[in-house]
């Protein structure tokens, strides 16, 4: 079955600096998604990436969707003490969404 | 409303109980998600309801019985579980099923089996 991997596992930061978390694929993806968990909270949708190549903005965040639709990258700059959280990357197989191991984001401020 | 409920946000029980998780949606979502994530993993798929049917029973142990009374709803009976099924249970629901939902999840229920 697909399986989708992220590293690293955990990350620490200081705040102000940049993080990037990475998304590995077994399989071609039709699209991923992104989203975040605070400590104690849900996962919450952030973003999908649909295309090739594909690259998105959301203020401090950006994302990236890998040619072969096979990877995807997460990447923060200057992060901040409400980055905190773990982001998980997710791919559908059919019809069902099989998240990565995700990346647990520390920052100190 | 973007709103998934989920009660009780927390629930004790012991190996012999059976009890309830309850969702709720009012977005007019027609696919509906039961997950289990335990501590530092991320979430894992048991069942998918689609226009409510099952459509995905991730080769669930029969101790964890799904119900969807209607659009809106969908239910997580439980009974005779084990010590090990102690999780977060993630209510989530989504458009229609297909491959580029979204998908919403409520804040949880965390299981604790004695």
């Amino acid at each position: 079955g697909q399986q989708v991997m992220q590293i690293p596992q955990y990350q620490h930061v200081q705040e102000g600096e940049d993080f990037t978390t990475y998304c590995n694929s077994s399989t071609t993806l039709s699209n991923i998604q992104w989203y975040k968990q605070r400590p104690g909270g849900h996962p919450v949708f952030l973003i999908q990436l649909v295309k090739s190549g594909e690259v998105k903005k959301q203020k401090r965040l950006t994302f990236q969707f890998g040619e072969a639709k096979k990877n995807s990258s997460l990447h923060i700059t200057a992060t901040q003490t409400t980055d905190v959280g773990t982001y998980f990357c997710a791919g559908y197989a059919g019809n069902m969404l099989t998240f990565g191991g995700g990346t647990r984001l520390m920052v100190k401020p | 409303d973007t709103e998934v409920t989920q009660t009780p946000k927390h629930l004790v029980m012991g190996m012999t109980n059976k009890k309830s998780l309850k969702c709720e949606q009012h977005m007019g979502h027609r696919a509906m998600y039961w997950y289990k994530q335990k501590a530092k993993k991320p979430p894992e798929l048991m069942f998918v309801y689609s226009y409510e049917k099952l459509s995905i029973n991730e080769s669930v142990p029969s101790r964890f019985s799904p119900e969807c009374p209607n659009s809106s709803l969908l239910n997580l009976h439980l009974h005779a579980l084990q010590p090990e099924d102690s999780a977060l249970y993630l209510c989530a629901s989504s458009q229609r099923g297909g491959y580029t939902d979204t998908q919403y999840f409520g804040p949880g229920t965390r299981l604790t089996v004695l």
